[in-house]
């Protein structure tokens, strides 16, 4: 089966410029999620969609990003404006249900470096 | 809240001699746990998961993991460590009803010829 799919591999922008991330999750894959990983440290979650639905996006600073599941396929996270500890991986991964029992897939992620 | 913790950042093992890296987590009710491998440039991939059960799990390429509730520990194994090995390892655990999977710091892990 194919993979989590993600783009862009790479970006680099400019502080307080916008970016934007994509995401396709493996098809029948319920729920999606979206994971920042700072150099030296370990992936957190900014936000867990199931469906369309918005599970928990307690961690995701929503001054600045915004994340949609339109019909509940692809996913898109922004950053509007970019800071520069905004540099890091963002990880997107996805599961069958529940993730617990059935495992999550993790995508190879978007490295992002703000200037 | 949860919470896990990867006390060393790098471990050193000689290609063939057995392999340890630690983990010890904090979690309200049963926990979840899992153990992911990342190689540069790669996502996450995984390695294994202790859901209920046997306390010994055994997962992908040769690793094993052991569950031990009393010590809050889940630390990963493999009898002969291949050069093939080295990368960084996350440690994650999540609770029953929380879909949320929290990661330790990770370990980056060196296999000598």
């Amino acid at each position: 089966e194919a993979g989590v799919a993600q783009s862009p591999r790479y970006k680099i922008i400019e502080k307080r410029q916008s970016v934007a991330f994509w995401c396709n999750p493996i098809s029948g894959h319920a729920t999606l999620y979206w994971y920042q990983q700072i150099l030296g440290q370990g992936p957190k979650l900014l936000i867990q969609f199931q469906n369309n639905g918005v599970v928990d996006d307690s961690q995701l600073p929503k001054d600045r990003f915004s994340a949609e599941r339109l019909k509940g396929v692809d996913s898109t996270l922004k950053i509007q404006p970019a800071k520069l500890e905004d540099s890091a991986v963002y990880l997107c991964a996805s599961s069958q249900g529940g993730g617990q029992l059935y495992g999550y897939t993790f995508g190879s992620g978007t490295r992002l470096t703000v200037v | 809240a949860q919470s896990v913790a990867q006390p060393e950042d790098q471990v050193n093992v000689a290609e063939g001699n057995p392999l340890t890296v630690k983990c010890t987590y904090s979690v309200s009710g049963n926990p979840y746990l899992f153990w992911y491998v990342q190689y540069p440039n790669r996502g996450l991939q995984f390695l294994l998961k202790y859901i209920t059960g046997d306390n010994l799990v055994k997962g992908s390429y040769g690793f094993e993991a052991e569950f031990n509730k009393s010590q809050t520990s889940f630390h990963l194994k493999k009898p002969s460590a291949l050069v093939s090995d080295s990368a960084l390892y996350f440690c994650a655990v999540s609770a029953f009803g929380n879909e949320k999977l929290t990661f330790g710091t990770g370990t980056r892990l060196t296999i000598i010829p």
